[in-house]
């Protein structure tokens, strides 16, 4: 089916391991984010991306890379797992970030649970 | 003052009531408004966007007033089905959408 998904749903790691979450979508939307989201705190922004090779830091970047060699795909790097980054998180993407809003909706993955021990 | 703030709630309202839910933004320039409604652990998911001239979708109501920065959506017979957390949502143009932290919603027979 056509979509955004996310993988692994699941992942338990040990701090000071790398980790990459898995992001994939089907629509060609220019844009993608990941986002953490913690009890208290909502969904914050970690990185956004507006076209392939293209990326921006958004509102908590440290600790995680991410890359986007192509446009359907933008995994999440952990470099050195803390067992702050223990979280959900989200992948997105929308079509645009201006102009008509049908356009911004941005379409969310059903998420990676990430615990480190 | 946090970009977007909404009041976390809970709300806890019978089957049928009528519910209304506010949320305030900071940046006047902000372009584009939304309501995505997300489950327990599940991931958030488009409810409805808000236009300038207000917009209804069955039960459900927003409206916008970019004098007062101010957003609300109004839930009319409140259905079981309905409890979840309200996430307000708005952007400006050429940034990453801002989300609020939620209004959760418990509705009770």
């Amino acid at each position: 089916d056509a979509g955004i998904t996310q993988s692994p749903r699941y992942k338990i790691t040990e701090t000071g391991r790398q980790v990459t979450l898995m992001c994939h979508q089907t629509w060609s939307h220019s844009y993608m984010f990941w986002y953490r989201q913690d009890l208290g705190h909502g969904l914050r922004l970690i990185y956004y991306s507006a076209a392939a090779d293209i990326t921006d830091k958004g509102e908590v970047p440290d600790g995680y890379v991410v890359s986007r060699s192509k446009t359907e795909n933008f995994p999440l790097t952990l470099e050195s797992a803390t067992r702050s980054q223990t979280s959900v998180y989200f992948c997105a993407s929308s079509e645009r970030l201006a102009g008509d809003i049908a356009k911004n909706i941005q379409y969310f993955g059903a998420g990676t649970r990430l615990s480190v021990l | 003052r946090k970009e977007v703030e909404q009041d976390p709630g809970p709300f806890n309202v019978p089957e049928g009531a009528t519910v209304a839910f506010n949320c305030t933004y900071s940046n006047s320039a902000s372009q584009s408004f939304f309501w995505y409604r997300q489950d327990c652990r599940k991931e958030p998911k488009l409810l409805m966007s808000v236009y300038s001239s207000g917009n209804e979708d069955g039960r459900f109501t927003a409206q916008l007033n970019r004098a007062s920065q101010y957003i609300s959506l109004l839930i009319r017979d409140s259905k079981l089905s309905d409890s979840a957390t309200y996430l307000c949502v708005v952007n400006q143009a050429g940034t990453a959408l801002i989300f609020g932290k939620g209004t959760t919603l418990s509705v009770s027979s």
